[in-house]
C-alpha cells in the first residue's frame, strides 16, 4: 500500500516569513495529493489540492508543488500570519483508490 | 448548522465497556469514513463505507465495528474499550467523484474518547 512520509513535524517562523511542508509517498501510482489544516479543537479541512497532470497549483498565499518523478509534494506558504498556525497534513491516493493515505502532520506555529 | 456533526463530543469510559461514537452529515453524500488521531501519528483509517451496504475495513480496523444506518448515519463502535483506544476520533464524508476521482473529504469536529 501507499505510504506517506512528512517532514518536518514541527515548524517555527516568524509573521511574514515563508514555511514549506514536504511530503513523499512511496506508490508510483498515486496521483491525487490533497493537503488538509487542523485548526486548534477542530477537524482538518481541504486548503489545496494538486492531481498528477500539473506540476504546481496556487491559491493566494499557498502553493503546492509535485515532483512524480522524485516522488515528492510540498506545500509552501508565503507571508505567514498567525492564523496559519494550524496542523497540516498531506495525503495521497493511487489512481482508482477511494482513500487516502496522510502523512503524520506538520504543527505550524507562526509567531507575531 | 454543522455538515457533519459527532456525538458525544467527549467521553470518558473503563476498560472493558462498549461504547458507540455517531456520525450524522447533512451533506448528502453517499461516502463516510471513521478516522482515528494519535499524536504523532497522523490519521488513520479505522472502516470506510461508500454506501448502505458496503462496508470496508481500513488500514486499523481490529478492535472497532461499524453500522450505516442509512445515507446519512455511520456509527463506530468498540465493543470492548481497551486504554489503547484513548484517541480522537474523526467521522468524514465525501461525494462519488466518479470512476477514479477521489472527491474531498469533510470533517466532523471530532469525539474525544478516553479509556481508563
Amino acid at each position: 500500500g501507499e505510504n506517506v512520509e512528512q517532514h518536518p513535524s514541527t515548524l517555527s517562523v516568524q509573521e511574514g516569513d515563508s514555511a514549506v511542508i514536504k511530503c513523499t509517498y512511496s506508490d508510483s501510482a498515486s496521483n491525487y495529493f490533497p493537503w488538509y489544516k487542523q485548526e486548534l479543537g477542530k477537524g482538518p479541512q481541504l486548503i489545496i489540492d494538486i492531481r498528477s497532470n500539473v506540476g504546481e497549483k496556487k491559491d493566494q498565499r499557498i502553493a503546492v508543488t509535485l515532483n512524480k518523478t522524485a516522488k515528492h509534494f510540498s506545500l509552501h506558504i508565503t507571508e505567514t500570519q498567525p492564523e496559519d498556525s494550524a496542523v497540516y497534513f498531506c495525503a495521497a491516493t493511487p489512481s482508482g483508490y477511494s482513500t487516502l493515505t496522510f502523512g503524520k502532520g506538520t504543527m505550524l506555529l507562526v509567531s507575531p | 448548522d454543522a455538515d457533519v456533526t459527532q456525538t458525544p463530543r467527549n467521553r470518558i469510559t473503563k476498560t472493558g465497556k462498549r461504547i458507540m461514537l455517531e456520525c450524522s452529515q447533512t451533506k448528502g453524500h453517499d461516502r463516510m469514513y471513521w478516522y482515528r488521531q494519535d499524536p504523532g501519528l497522523g490519521l488513520r483509517l479505522i472502516y470506510y463505507s461508500f454506501d448502505v451496504k458496503d462496508i470496508n475495513k481500513g488500514e486499523i480496523s481490529d478492535g472497532y465495528s461499524v453500522s450505516r444506518q442509512a445515507q446519512a448515519k455511520f456509527s463506530l463502535s468498540l465493543e470492548s474499550a481497551i486504554p489503547n483506544q484513548t484517541a480522537l476520533y474523526f467521522c468524514a464524508t465525501s461525494d462519488n467523484g466518479g470512476r477514479g476521482v477521489l472527491g474531498e473529504q469533510f470533517f466532523g469536529p471530532g469525539t474525544r474518547l478516553t479509556v481508563l
